[in-house]
């Protein structure tokens, strides 16, 4: 069964410093890989989704993801870090119908002044 | 473009009660989820309705929850008798199909404290 592992429960960066966030995946074909973002007291939010092609996804508010199928990993990248992305963030991953999905923990997100 | 409605938005009862969810899903969307997220970790499907039919529902605690979708639109959770480890934020999700990777739209859930 698939299973998502985000490895860090919380970090913090200072604004406008740069931003990764691991998640790494167990899925036995190819997966579908997605990152959302839950804002307190809102609901999730997608960035971005990875199905095939280019391994370098964009996402929305200036996010990026790059799947690595060697390390099984998808990370979530953000050169410049606003204070407004302060927030919780989800890894996924998900086969063929939604209801394969599976979610990391999620990692909280400090952004410091 | 109106997002996915909940109500309410915050419930507290005592175990052995029962209480009811309600969401709406976005207009046109044909498959609805119901998702439980437990703090500190990550939303975990309960039940995923595909117009008013049930797709999956291997997850869903079948002794004291259940779910319909009557219309195929709007869709009730219901959680009798409750329990403390029912406590947790009940997310409703819509989606256009159920495609391989249809983004799925949240809504802003339930927060649900059993005492």
């Amino acid at each position: 069964a698939q299973s998502v592992t985000q490895p860090d429960i919380h970090i913090t960066v200072s604004e406008g410093a740069s931003l990764e966030l691991r998640c790494n995946y167990s899925y036995g074909a190819t997966p579908y890989l997605f990152w959302y973002v839950q804002s307190p007291g809102q609901g999730l939010q997608l960035l971005l989704k990875y199905f095939s092609g280019d391994t370098l996804v964009q996402g929305i508010k200036g996010f990026e993801a790059e799947f690595k199928r060697s390390q099984s990993s998808f990370n979530l990248r953000k050169p410049s870090v606003h204070w407004s992305d302060a927030a919780e963030y989800f890894c996924a991953v998900g086969g063929v119908n939604n209801n394969d999905m599976r979610f990391g923990a999620g990692t909280r997100l400090t952004v410091k002044p | 473009e109106a997002g996915v409605a909940q109500s309410p938005r915050y419930k507290i009862i005592e175990k052995r009660q029962s209480v009811a969810f309600w969401c709406n899903p976005i207009s046109g969307h044909a498959t609805l989820y119901w998702y439980q997220q437990i703090l500190g970790q990550g939303p975990k499907l309960l039940i995923q309705f595909q117009n008013n039919g049930v797709v999956d529902d291997s997850q869903l605690p079948k002794d004291r929850f259940s779910a319909e979708r009557l219309k195929g639109v709007d869709s009730t959770l219901k959680i009798q008798p409750a329990k403390l480890e029912d406590s947790a934020v009940y997310l409703c999700a819509s989606s256009f199909g159920t495609g391989t990777g249809e983004t799925q739209y949240f809504g802003p859930g339930t927060r649900l404290l059993v005492l």
